[in-house]
């Protein structure tokens, strides 16, 4: 079982470089998420999407897009990548608020900016 | 939004002693899960428990949903136990607002 995919698994941008993370799930879950984890903290939402088509803004939204096309991927956009984006960031799936059903994660994705 | 406190921020064990951590919430909630979070990073899910208690193995857990505060016990600690424990909250009635997640309480487990 696949579950959550994340790629890439790492990657190094020069500020002001461009370049999008990378969501799929097979689990047929309405409900992604996008959360970016600092040194020393918890994970912050970042954007969320309900299904596809839908998508909302989280805690910390400021300098990425997300869209939905399908119910299955939900890529993160970096447009113009700056140092304070240096995270690691994770994607997330769920059955949906509500749901009595726990939300399930990718291996993230760390991201460095120069 | 709400808020999440987890106690106690760092803990060092040895190896075969019990610890008990702790998260307190802010809200009522309608999801509440234990991750651990692994040397290599990755986010294992340990417990979904919005109330009760559960048992997997060496780990149990208890949410006590009407006074806002979720445990997480583990017994006779191996090594393979450290890194960071994480609680993460959906609070009632918030939509789609997501897990709002603790800071985590650090684990170190000495052979």
């Amino acid at each position: 079982n696949a579950g959550v995919t994340q790629t890439p698994k790492f990657q190094v941008l020069k500020t002001g470089q461009s370049m999008t993370l990378q969501c799929a799930q097979d689990m047929n879950h309405e409900y992604m998420s996008w959360y970016r984890q600092d040194p020393g903290m918890g994970l912050r939402l970042i954007h969320y999407s309900v299904g596809a088509g839908i998508t909302d803004q989280g805690e910390v939204p400021n300098g990425y897009n997300v869209s939905r096309s399908t119910t299955e991927d939900f890529p993160l956009r970096l447009l113009s990548a700056a140092p304070s984006q240096t995270s690691v960031y994770f994607c997330a799936s769920s059955y949906g608020p509500d749901s009595n059903q726990p939300q399930h994660f990718g291996d993230g994705t760390r991201l460095s900016i120069l | 939004g709400i808020q999440v406190e987890q106690s106690p921020p760092d803990l060092i064990l040895q190896e075969g002693a019990n610890s008990t951590l702790r998260c307190n919430f802010s809200d009522s909630v309608n999801n509440l899960q234990w991750f651990h979070q692994n040397p290599w990073g990755q986010l294992i899910n340990l417990f979904y428990i919005p109330s009760g208690t559960k048992q997997n193995g060496r780990l149990s857990a208890t949410t006590v949903a009407t006074e806002r505060y979720s445990l997480l016990y583990i017994s006779s600690s191996q090594t393979t136990d450290s890194g960071v424990y994480f609680c993460a909250v959906e609070r009632s009635g918030g939509g789609a607002d997501g897990l709002t997640f603790g800071k985590g309480t650090h684990l170190i487990i000495q052979p």
